[in-house]
């Protein structure tokens, strides 16, 4: 049973636009959401982050937002750059028990 | 901070024997580690997490017996692939969290990757 989706396998943006990336759970109990960037053969590296009593996080040019209602999370990058190009996971978390997705693999476009 | 290497990065080794794989915190003391496989095209899996000193807590559908995992110290975590098959052949991935950050996060080691043939 899968805590958490990730419905875009991939997705590709011109460089400079907005990378939009999503992510859904199912469990109303998470507390802690988080983005992980991962490039091939390395281990995922993290992001950012929101708790569950947030509905946006900034950093950068890196924003989470979360919807609890909908039980959905997404990702905005902007402005993209070539060097975003990579595997994103989004992670759900409660004490212990992190769950991923499957991940979303962001092509940027120069 | 927060640094997390694994060792060895990349192994290959013949069907029936044993591999272990070694997780260390590098820069910060770790009560909870956690161990992932990741196959090709798909999410991470969590296999276990083990706290310091005591026994690991396997998900399931994970064979303790195959995957043995000790988690001695602070700062390493060991998993051990016993008798080794081609099914075992993945990425496997060590994550670690720090004991004196607040915040809920964890940090991956670079990941290695086992071949068994």
């Amino acid at each position: 049973d899968q805590q958490v989706k990730q419905n875009s396998p991939s997705l590709s943006v011109q460089e400079g636009r907005i990378s939009i990336l999503n992510c859904d759970y199912t469990n109303s109990m998470f507390d802690y959401f988080l983005w992980y960037k991962k490039y091939p053969a390395e281990g995922p590296t993290f992001l950012i982050s929101i708790s569950s009593i947030k509905d946006k996080n900034e950093d950068g040019r890196f924003t989470v937002f979360l919807n609890k209602s909908a039980k959905h999370l997404s990702l905005h990058i902007v402005p993209s750059q070539p060097g975003d190009s990579a595997v994103y996971f989004c992670a759900v978390n409660t004490g212990n028990q992190f769950y991923f997705g499957t991940g979303t693999s962001l092509t940027v476009i120069p | 901070g927060a640094v997390v290497s694994q060792h060895p990065s990349r192994v290959i080794c013949k069907s029936g024997t044993s591999v272990k794989i070694e997780c260390r915190s590098l820069d910060f003391q770790a009560t909870t580690m956690f161990w992932y496989r990741q196959f090709p095209k798909q999410s991470l899996m969590l296999m276990a997490t083990s706290n310091e000193g005591s026994k690991a807590t396997y998900e399931q559908g994970v064979e303790k017996d195959k995957f043995l995992i000790n988690h001695a110290s602070l700062t390493l975590s060991t998993l051990t692939v016993t008798s080794a098959h081609p099914e075992d052949s993945s990425f496997y991935i060590c994550s670690a969290r720090d004991r004196d950050r607040v915040i809920n996060e964890q940090f991956f080691g670079p990941g290695t990757r086992l071949t068994v043939l």
